[in-house]
């Protein structure tokens, strides 16, 4: 099983819509959880950080539900530059705690 | 501000030779990391330094790649007698400190032959 499970997609919205991505992660112990943005291409970059209250930035809302080791991001209004691939990213507890990055999953926001 | 740069942008090599990919993190930035994309995969972790401690080669896929950060700073990412299956872009990143957030370089796409 992959530390960190993300559901490829694409996911084809039009502009206006909401959508939602859901990551899984394996280790219960992990600590922190982030969400990366990464455009064809292009290297990956911080969307947001994801707390265990939940937090929101604008059109983008991040939760965590730790009991079922998952996490969500909430994309609301999408626009056109929207589209790019979302990267679930879990900080592990142990040793230097690298962060494992899934596999992404592609947004594509038509006109 | 300079970002995180790495050289080169593009690399083609034949299968066999030796190839060395560059890495300059932010300055002042204590920890770097390298990381490796393939094709329609996610990231995979190689190696991490921090500050003049070991780094953790945990994530290096074979004895063929070797890294190293002289003086703290600049890095170099080593891959011996490369195999087709080398082939993938290669990140680097650097953070403040070791939990801090990461900055990734535009990486280096390797295509062996």
């Amino acid at each position: 099983r992959k530390e960190v499970e993300q559901d490829p997609g694409p996911f084809n919205v039009p502009e206006g819509a909401t959508v939602a991505f859901n990551c899984t992660y394996s280790n219960s112990a992990s600590q922190s959880f982030f969400w990366y943005r990464q455009d064809c291409r292009k290297e990956p970059k911080l969307l947001m950080s994801v707390y265990s209250s939940g937090n929101e930035d604008g059109r983008f809302t991040a939760q965590l539900n730790r009991a079922s080791q998952y996490i969500s991001l909430l994309i609301r209004d999408s626009k056109l530059s929207d589209s790019a691939t979302y990267l679930c990213v879990v900080r592990g507890n142990t040793g230097f705690q690298k962060l494992v990055f899934g596999t992404g999953t592609r947004l594509l926001v038509s006109p | 501000g300079a970002g995180v740069s790495q050289s080169p942008s593009n690399k083609v090599t034949e299968k066999g030779k030796d190839v060395e990919l560059r890495c300059d993190p932010i300055s002042g930035h204590t920890a770097l990391y390298w990381y490796r994309q393939s094709l329609g995969q996610g990231l995979e972790f190689l190696i991490y330094f921090q500050g003049n401690s070991a780094p953790d080669k945990s994530g290096l896929p074979s004895d063929r790649f070797s890294a190293e950060r002289t003086g703290g700073s600049v890095s170099t990412l080593t891959i011996q007698r490369t195999q087709q299956e080398d082939s993938a872009v290669y990140l680097c990143a650097s953070s403040l400190s070791r939990n801090e957030k990461l900055f990734f370089g535009s990486g280096t796409q390797l295509s062996v032959l």
